[in-house]
């Protein structure tokens, strides 16, 4: 599988942007990057996920570069409700449902 | 929206002794992943289904054992339990034309 690399933790102030990044160096052509984050005592919850073109949604931005080799998760006001280990997985979708590998995430905490 | 359903939502056992862990997925989804995630650990990859047929397996013990039937709900099978099964277990469901996995609020099992 191929590996992503996080910081372990990141520290934040409420309402301030928050820039997550990602290394992913060995990434192949057909891998998808994908985020996730997990709540305390919660399962995990789908972010963003993109190819090659910068993506963005009602949750985060995503913004890749342009060889692929990193990534860079963008909480555009953060808040309390965003303290959550977050995860950079590659997802190849050549293989159908092919499951997503986690690696040690990011913990995020969020100062009030 | 329905989510993914998971029970029981807490599990207490002994030593040697047999669990059965339910997953109910998303309506019309055909694919089933389940995720171990020990204490302060990230989640780990076990066993997943396409259509009622095994589709992936990753580090599932031997003693574990797992099937998807035909209104897609998954069970899995734990016996001779050990204390080191004590963990969170996760079920997702997905269908082929979406790029999201959306996962249950888990199952805590601790073996004493």
């Amino acid at each position: 599988d191929a590996k992503t690399t996080q910081p372990n933790s990141m520290e934040s102030n409420e309402e301030e942007p928050v820039h997550l990044p990602c290394n992913h160096s060995t990434i192949s052509g057909t891998d998808y990057i994908h985020w996730y984050r997990q709540l305390p005592s919660q399962g995990p919850e789908y972010v963003i996920h993109g190819l090659t073109s910068n993506v963005n949604n009602r949750m985060a931005s995503l913004a890749i570069a342009e060889d692929r080799k990193s990534s860079t998760l963008i909480l555009h006001r953060a808040t309390l409700r965003d303290a959550a280990v977050y995860y950079c997985i590659l997802r190849d979708r050549n293989f159908g449902n092919e499951k997503l590998t986690f690696g040690t995430g990011t913990r995020l905490t969020i100062i009030p | 929206a329905a989510g993914v359903i998971q029970s029981p939502r807490h599990l207490i056992k002994e030593k040697r002794e047999t669990a059965t862990l339910k997953c109910y997925p998303i309506p019309r989804h055909d694919t089933v992943y389940w995720y171990q995630q020990g204490p302060g650990q990230d989640p780990q990859f076990l066993i997943s289904f396409y259509e009622k047929m095994q589709s992936d397996k990753g580090s599932i013990p031997d003693r574990f054992s797992a099937q998807q039937f035909s209104d897609y709900h998954s069970e899995l099978n734990m016996s001779s339990l050990e204390l080191g099964d004590s963990a969170l277990y996760f079920c997702a469901s997905t269908d082929r034309a979406n790029e999201k996995l959306f996962f249950g609020s888990g199952t805590q099992l601790s073996v004493l």
